[in-house]
């Protein structure tokens, strides 16, 4: 069964600062890993999806990256800002395309 | 763009009640996803539909039934209502069940249970 960790669980940074989201999953026969934003008590945002034969994806300030090997994705978020405060999902495609999620990063940025 | 509309967006109920959340998927997207997302948890995924079919079954309990009609809208039916099934629920779309098709979520029902 695969598992998600998400780490750290909550992050503060200032704003303009580079940052750094960590994911980690068990089960490497991973068919895609996504990662979404979602505002309090608000919907979930899809940012981007990696399929399992891609190593990275990029929009605009947001690159992610995936290593199945060592089971991890990582979402980099560059010069951030205020807007960006959300949590931030990732969340494992398996068979089917159920997804499965990590518990999430609060992310703070602070003008 | 178009995109997945859910209704109601808020449902209050009694213990024991029922209650019916809807789904309407994107337009031509024929794979629909429900999930569940307790206060303070992630989402846990419920069951979900291709082609009207269910196609994968998750966390669901026997008291939630779904499906999924000829214009691929969905309805999530749960009876005997528990405190427990407060959450927001939410529904996501795909052109596709396969591994790898993006899917969209939609705003969320909150539903609360009293």
């Amino acid at each position: 069964k695969q598992e998600v960790t998400q780490i750290p669980a909550a992050l503060s940074v200032p704003e303009g600062e580079n940052l750094v989201l960590n994911c980690s999953f068990t089960d490497s026969a991973i068919y895609n890993l996504q990662w979404f934003r979602q505002d309090p008590g608000k919907g979930l945002t899809s940012l981007l999806l990696i399929q399992s034969s891609q190593r990275e994806q990029t929009s605009g300030r947001l690159n992610a990256s995936l290593d199945k090997s060592s089971g991890r994705s990582t979402l980099y978020i560059a010069a951030s800002q205020p807007g960006d405060s959300a949590t931030y999902l990732c969340a494992g495609g398996g068979a089917g395309n159920m997804l499965t999620f990590g518990g999430g990063t609060r992310l703070m940025v602070k003008p | 763009a178009a995109g997945v509309i859910q209704s109601p967006r808020h449902l209050i109920k009694e213990k024991r009640e029922t209650a019916t959340l809807k789904c309407y998927p994107i337009p031509r997207h024929d794979t629909v996803y429900w999930y569940q997302q307790g206060p303070g948890q992630d989402p846990q995924f419920l069951i979900s539909f291709y082609e009207k079919m269910q196609s994968d079954k998750g966390s669901i309990p026997d008291r939630f039934s779904a499906q999924q009609f000829s214009d691929y809208h969905s309805e999530l039916n749960m009876s005997s209502l528990e405190l427990g099934d407060s959450a927001l629920y939410f529904c996501a779309s795909s052109l596709g069940a396969g591994g790898g098709d993006t899917q969209y979520f939609g705003p969320g029902t909150r539903l609360t249970v009293l």
